[in-house]
């Protein structure tokens, strides 16, 4: 079946930039997304990316597509201690009106 | 962005009892609502997908007469719990896409999530 795949730690220093990468298997994709999820607390979108797009900057947020590679990455930049948090990456399966299929999470430690 | 609010955020009950969790949207109409069952150190997992006015489509595995899910009205959805027991005890997190935005909208939005836990 469709399987996101993600690392599931990440820890880095306040000001450093942090790199999350994931991998989708679902090459029909038409949007791919970043959920961040802080504790106790539902999901957030942060950004998502459409499809035909290399890349989207939302300003600390920088979202990097190979679709070549089914490889999705969210940069952020000057990392803050309420940055720290579980991103999880998502993939639409099904076409629009499909599900998402969310990768495990990583969980992004930020020390200052 | 569009608001949903899932209610309670906590709740504690005895082995056999039912617990009802309430999914709303705001400011939005939800044609569509996503319940989805969390683990510790785990993805979300998909339950059920409901439309309005329509039975919701269980996940494979997910037993439907024990996980009960209701969506009568457009801005809101129920997920029932039956006699449930200690192994129910997890994070449950409806979804609900606003697909009258965009036809090809995909973007959804979540509630808070209900952290249920069974005595």
């Amino acid at each position: 079946g469709e399987d996101v795949e993600q690392s599931l730690f990440l820890s880095v220093r306040e000001g450093d930039s942090s790199v999350i990468n994931c991998t989708y298997t679902d090459s029909s994709s038409t949007y791919l997304y970043w959920y961040k999820q802080e504790p106790g607390a539902g999901l957030q979108l942060l950004t998502y990316i459409f499809s035909n797009m290399d890349m989207k900057q939302d300003q600390r947020l920088t979202v990097l597509l190979n679709k070549k590679d089914k490889h999705l990455s969210l940069r952020i930049a000057d990392t803050q201690t309420g940055d720290s948090a579980i991103y999880f990456c998502a993939e639409i399966y099904g076409g629009s009106q499909g599900n998402l299929i969310f990768g495990k999470g990583t969980k992004l430690s930020v020390k200052p | 962005g569009a608001v949903v609010s899932q209610h309670p955020s906590r709740v504690i009950c005895k082995s056999g009892t039912s617990v009802k969790i309430e999914c709303r949207s705001l400011d939005f109409q939800a044609t569509t609502m996503f319940w989805y069952r969390q683990f510790p150190k785990q993805s979300l997992m998909l339950m059920a997908t409901s439309n309005e006015g329509s039975k919701a489509t269980y996940e494979q595995g997910v037993e439907k007469d024990k996980f009960l899910i209701n969506h009568a009205s457009l801005t809101l959805s129920t997920l029932t719990v039956t006699s449930a027991h200690p192994e129910d005890s997890s994070f449950y997190i409806c979804s609900a896409r606003d697909l009258s935005r965009s036809p090809l909208n995909t973007e959804a939005f979540f509630g808070q999530g209900t952290r249920l836990t069974v005595v």
